[in-house]
């Protein structure tokens, strides 16, 4: 079974403070998506990585696949209160349910004006 | 607005009543998506459709769940006699398949369920 594990689940923070949110797990994907989600709404996806080391950015957001496709990360300077939300990582399944998405439980920020 | 529709948005129900879901994709889409949301989790898999074909329904939970794509267009989730533990937020996806180097699947806004 693959499992993604999201940290933290909770973030709070101030209006212009930095902040990383962990994506991890113990199989490799071909590629890792991530999105993210406001109260009442559908996830939106930001960005997919598909090779080991691969950084993009994203204006203000800067994301980042591990060297062995295992994990990755979303790393967010000068947060704003727009970027509050539910951040959501996501693999493919190519287990007996090819294409569909799994995805971890979120991480679930909160900017403070 | 050509994204991923879904209706209602809202459903409140009594326990033991059946409810349906409405989904219509983005219309060049052949691959349709369900999956549910409940508090605090990321969403989880239920099936999905190719085109009118239901390629994967083994994760719906129980045989009070199905799910149809009669034309390959728009696609229905029927719960019959609800339980409160089907309260839940519904959600939609539709995607073009797979495409190098991911498939990209768009959500639509969700239908939340509240079963009394």
């Amino acid at each position: 079974t693959q499992l993604l594990e999201q940290s933290p689940q909770f973030l709070s923070i101030q209006e212009g403070e930095n902040l990383t949110v962990y994506c991890n797990s113990s199989s490799v994907f071909s590629s890792l998506q991530w999105y993210r989600q406001e109260p009442g709404e559908g996830p939106v996806l930001l960005v997919t990585v598909v090779t080991g080391g691969e950084v993009k950015k994203l204006k203000r957001l800067t994301f980042q696949f591990g060297d062995a496709r295992k994990d990755s990360s979303l790393h967010i300077t000068a947060a704003q209160p727009g970027d509050t939300g539910l951040y959501l990582c996501a693999a493919m399944n190519y287990g007996g349910s090819q294409g569909n998405l799994i995805f971890g439980k979120g991480t679930k920020l909160s900017v403070k004006p | 607005d050509t994204g991923v529709s879904q209706n209602p948005r809202h459903k409140i129900t009594k326990r033991g009543q059946n409810v349906t879901f409405r989904c219509d994709p983005i219309s060049e889409h052949n691959r349709l998506y369900w999956y549910r949301q409940t508090l605090g989790q990321g969403p989880e898999f239920l099936t999905y459709f190719q085109n009118e074909a239901q390629l994967e329904k083994s994760r719906l939970l129980s045989d009070r769940f199905s799910a149809e794509r009669p034309k390959g267009s728009f696609s229905t989730l029927e719960i019959q006699r609800t339980e409160q533990g089907d309260s839940a937020m519904y959600l939609c996806a539709s995607s073009l398949g797979p495409i190098e180097p991911a498939e990209t699947q768009y959500f639509g806004p969700g239908t939340r369920l509240l079963v009394l």
